[in-house]
């Protein structure tokens, strides 16, 4: 079957740098991406990775390995304003997305 | 405004009913879809459309139907709710650009007693 594994939740301090993991079993592979939503919201888009390597946005910066089935988001400079949850998503061969269940994200002064 | 509207954003219905809920977007795109949110869960496809004559079942179909009105419509309907189907339903839209992008509406939050 398809499987998307991130952690559930995730505490870190505000100003620090945060990595959230996402590793996926998925049949094929046209992508990957990050949302961000936070509680009551809808989901926004963050970043998408379709090759091996880094891709950063800002604070945000998202990283691919096809090999492993392994991504990771990095947030850096964190503010209270990033406590969300976070969804990895991979798109299969079918073109359709499967979606990791979200690592919730709690920023502390 | 947002460029993807759901209407209604909360609804409380008893077992039985019937239960449409709207879906209209000003982006121009053609792709949408209707996901369902459940805590702990991760987001879940159940109708997604390409085009006004394209309809596809996603992963958990049953006990919905939809309706591709326009170009800008897209309706989700509960013929007969039942309470497993309270959840946050999402409708997105996608420009079916390389990234793959979706757009989310705000959501609309049902409850089925």
């Amino acid at each position: 079957g398809q499987n998307i594994d991130q952690p559930t939740e995730m505490t870190a301090t505000e100003g620090a740098i945060v990595q959230i993991n996402c590793t996926y079993q998925t049949s094929g592979f046209n992508g990957l991406f990050w949302y961000q939503q936070h509680a009551g919201e809808a989901p926004t888009f963050l970043s998408y990775n379709v090759l091996d390597g880094l891709e950063e946005k800002g604070r945000f910066s998202s990283f691919l390995s096809r090999s492993k089935g392994y991504s990771y988001l990095l947030v850096k400079e964190l503010q209270m304003k990033d406590s969300a949850s976070y969804l990895c998503a991979v798109m299969d061969s079918n073109y359709q997305l499967i979606w990791g269940a979200g690592t919730k994200l709690i920023i502390k002064p | 405004d947002a460029d993807v509207t759901q209407t209604p954003r909360n609804r409380i219905t008893k077992t039985g009913k019937r239960i449409m809920l709207e879906c209209s977007q000003t982006k121009g795109h053609d792709r949408m879809y209707w996901y369902r949110q459940d805590p702990g869960l991760g987001l879940q496809l159940i109708y997604y459309s390409f085009d006004v004559k394209d309809i596809n079942k996603g992963e958990i179909s049953d006990g919905y139907s939809v309706s591709r009105q326009a170009q800008a419509k897209f309706s989700l309907s509960l013929e007969s709710a039942i309470p497993n189907q309270t959840a946050l339903y999402f409708c997105a839209t996608s420009g079916g650009t390389d990234t793959g992008e979706l757009f989310f509406g705000e959501g609309s939050r049902l409850t089925v007693l």
